[in-house]
């Protein structure tokens, strides 16, 4: 079956980047989507935007646009979302999730990968 | 920006049936997704488009999404303490939108 697994939990300090990884199996990589999604402790949902391994495209949220780089991998079934200049309220859990296109629903989502942005 | 809007908990007594509402301007002329989340899991697909049930998920799960309200639905049918968890509607405008989520209470 479809599945999804993130790379570990990390701590950073404001303004350094963090990385985080999504390597997918039980399907044929280029031919869905993968969306990234953050959850702040205790909050709702915010979608961040999508990388299309096939083509290598990207759609970001608007507030994202600039700190944000999806790519991803096909020799290794791997997504990647990279933030950049990390805040504390980028403290959050960060999920990949497949989609089958841009605007399509979500699943299966990956386990999630902690952030957590302290000095 | 699109907004969603979702009660932050409902109450329902075991055995009985749950709503959960999702109001959005024009929510009807949108494709309406549902996921689950219990406390420290990801979340789950329960409903898509509207009101398809992905094949792991009881029957008891449904949605409507009318084309004459700004309300989309999620319906749990005869509740169990199990169902208690965070449910959030989600749809696509110029990009993805999720509600702020609701916690039924089963009694």
């Amino acid at each position: 079956q479809m599945q999804l697994v993130q790379s570990g939990a990390e701590v950073k300090k404001p303004g350094v980047s963090v990385k985080v990884s999504c390597k997918a199996s039980g399907y044929t990589f280029t031919d869905y989507y993968i969306h990234w999604v953050r959850q702040a402790p205790g909050q709702g949902l915010e979608w961040m935007g999508w990388v299309n391994p096939n083509s290598g495209g990207t759609s970001y949220a608007q507030k994202f646009q600039g700190r944000v780089t999806m790519t991803s991998d096909t020799s290794i079934s791997t997504a990647y979302m990279e933030l950049s200049s990390l805040r504390f309220d980028d403290t959050a859990m960060y999920y990949c999730v497949v989609g089958v296109d841009g605007t399509a629903w979500f699943d299966p989502w990956g386990q999630g990968t902690l952030i957590t942005v302290s000095s | 920006s699109y907004e969603l809007t979702q009660p932050l908990s409902v109450s329902v007594a075991l055995g009985q049936t749950a709503t959960i509402n999702c109001g959005g301007n024009n929510i009807g002329s949108k494709h309406v997704h549902w996921y689950q989340q219990k406390p420290g899991q990801a979340p789950v697909l329960v409903i898509y488009r509207d009101s398809s049930r992905p094949s792991e998920i009881p029957e008891r799960f449904s949605g409507s999404n009318s084309g004459n309200t700004d309300t989309a639905t999620l319906t749990i049918s005869t509740a169990q303490a199990g169902d208690e968890a965070e449910y959030y509607c989600q749809v696509w405008d110029s990009s993805s939108v999720f509600g702020g989520g609701t916690k039924p209470t089963v009694l």
